[in-house]
């Protein structure tokens, strides 16, 4: 199965401060079509997940643009250019190129 | 707007069984594959099942092969999860999702609120 590495587990950021989440993977995560299928979500306190980006860098209708995704082959990172209240929640990366698909472990952000 | 209402949860004794349904609307149901992920308490997300838009195909983590058997009726609308021979460890908040396509997988675009299911003595 591919492994899913977040880092860090923890972020603590001040409010309007970058914050920066890397997921690596166990393999190259480069499908036969040549699209990378690295999906970022966000899950806020007693919320249901929410996809943030998909294939590394497609940020989702509604999603603002202080979130961007970037990477290749088994680096990606998410990165929110200005931390804001609400972005308080855990982060999880999903791959979905090969069978299973696999989610890291997931990083909890949260206002320092 | 698409939605997607998980029912069917509940408290289960280890061995038994559950259904769980997932009514959606908003989208052509039948154009889309569909997927279950769960979510232990205090824990991260573990995807479980998935099935293409036609029901043709099923895919399954190793963890509920042979015990969970995911079917759809688009007729209905609707997303099943069959669960038998439950374990203390089936434990978990089960969100229904949609994907992106009939037979594309791995995107996850929509979810639903989720229905807890309790295994235990």
């Amino acid at each position: 199965d591919v492994v899913l590495t977040q880092s860090p587990l923890s972020l603590p950021v001040t409010l309007g401060q970058p914050a920066s989440i890397s997921c690596r993977s166990s393999q190259s995560l480069v499908y036969s079509d040549g699209i990378t299928y690295l999906t970022w979500f966000q899950q806020r306190p007693g919320q249901s997940p929410r996809r943030l980006i998909y294939k590394v860098s497609n940020r989702d209708s509604g999603v603002p643009d202080r979130f961007s995704g970037s990477g290749s082959g088994t680096d990606f990172t998410l990165k929110i250019s200005r931390v804001e209240a609400e972005d308080v929640g855990v982060y999880y990366c999903m791959q979905g190129t090969r069978w299973p698909l696999t989610f890291g472990q997931g990083t909890r952000l949260e206002i320092k | 707007e698409v939605q997607l209402l998980e029912s069917g949860g509940g408290l289960v004794q280890p061995g038994g069984s559950l259904r769980l349904s997932c009514v959606a609307s908003g989208f052509t149901f039948t154009n889309y594959a569909m997927g279950w992920v769960r979510q232990a308490p205090g824990k991260g997300l573990e995807w479980v099942s998935d099935i293409s838009g036609s029901g043709g195909n099923t895919y399954y983590a190793d963890s509920v092969k042979g015990r969970f058997t995911i079917s759809r009726d688009n007729s209905k609308n609707t997303l099943y999860l069959q669960m038998n021979s439950l374990r203390v460890e089936d434990t978990a908040v089960y969100y229904c999702a949609k994907e992106a396509g009939s037979g594309s997988y791995g995107h996850l675009d929509y979810w639903g609120q989720g229905t807890l299911v309790t295994v235990s003595s």
